[in-house]
């Protein structure tokens, strides 16, 4: 079973701060993957995607990759409190469905 | 653009009993995707179908549940009879294409509690 693991948390910053998620996975055929919020008792949205190694940013998001480490993570810049939700890492499974990561809940405070 | 639509938004089951839940995906999308998801947990893919045709289900619990898309558009999905262990969120998503690198769409779930 090709795993995707991330620190459950949960991950708590003050406001203003950044946050750092990680995820590392195991499957080194993965060519696409993902970061969804999910708040409490609502559907997953995606903030980014990637599937190159380097950054790649989207205002106060950025998602970092390195395939040799097997290894992507999402930086959150000036964090705010709506953030507070959980992060799933997705990963593709050697070009097939998606496999998630349990998910790291963060909580920003004010 | 409608998205996905998913019914009922909740569901109260007694073990041993059948359920079904229904998906419209976002229109024009040839591909769907039934996940559950329990409590603390990540999303876990039970079956993937591009149109009509089933491209995995080797996560889905054949002896109690059970999925079809006749037509290529909407979706269902049953289980019957339904454990304890069942309990969950049931996400559908879908994408227009078939490539995994796409943009998933999720559903608001259904939320299913067996007793």
């Amino acid at each position: 079973q090709k795993e995707v693991e991330q620190n459950s948390g949960p991950l708590s910053v003050p406001e203003g701060a950044i946050a750092s998620l990680n995820c590392t996975y195991s499957d080194r055929g993965s060519q696409s993957f993902f970061w969804y919020r999910q708040y409490s008792g609502k559907s997953p949205e995606l903030i980014m995607f990637i599937y190159s190694n380097g950054d790649k940013e989207d205002g106060r998001f950025t998602a970092q990759l390195n395939k040799a480490s097997q290894y992507v993570s999402l930086l959150i810049r000036d964090s705010q409190p709506s953030d507070s939700a959980t992060y799933l890492c997705a990963v593709d499974n050697s070009g097939y469905a998606l496999n998630f990561g349990k998910g790291t809940s963060l909580l920003v405070t004010p | 653009e409608a998205g996905v639509a998913q019914s009922p938004r909740y569901k109260i089951i007694e073990k041993r009993q059948s359920v079904a839940f229904w998906c419209n995906p976002i229109s024009g999308h040839a591909t769907l995707y039934w996940y559950q998801q329990i409590l603390g947990q990540g999303p876990k893919l039970l079956i993937q179908f591009q149109n009509n045709g089933v491209v995995d289900d080797s996560q889905l619990p054949k002896d109690r549940f059970s999925a079809e898309r006749l037509k290529g558009v909407d979706s269902t999905l049953k289980i019957q009879p339904a454990k304890l262990e069942d309990s969950a969120v049931y996400l559908c998503a879908s994408i227009k294409g078939a490539w995994t690198g796409e943009t998933q769409y999720f559903g608001p779930g259904t939320r299913l509690l067996v007793l």
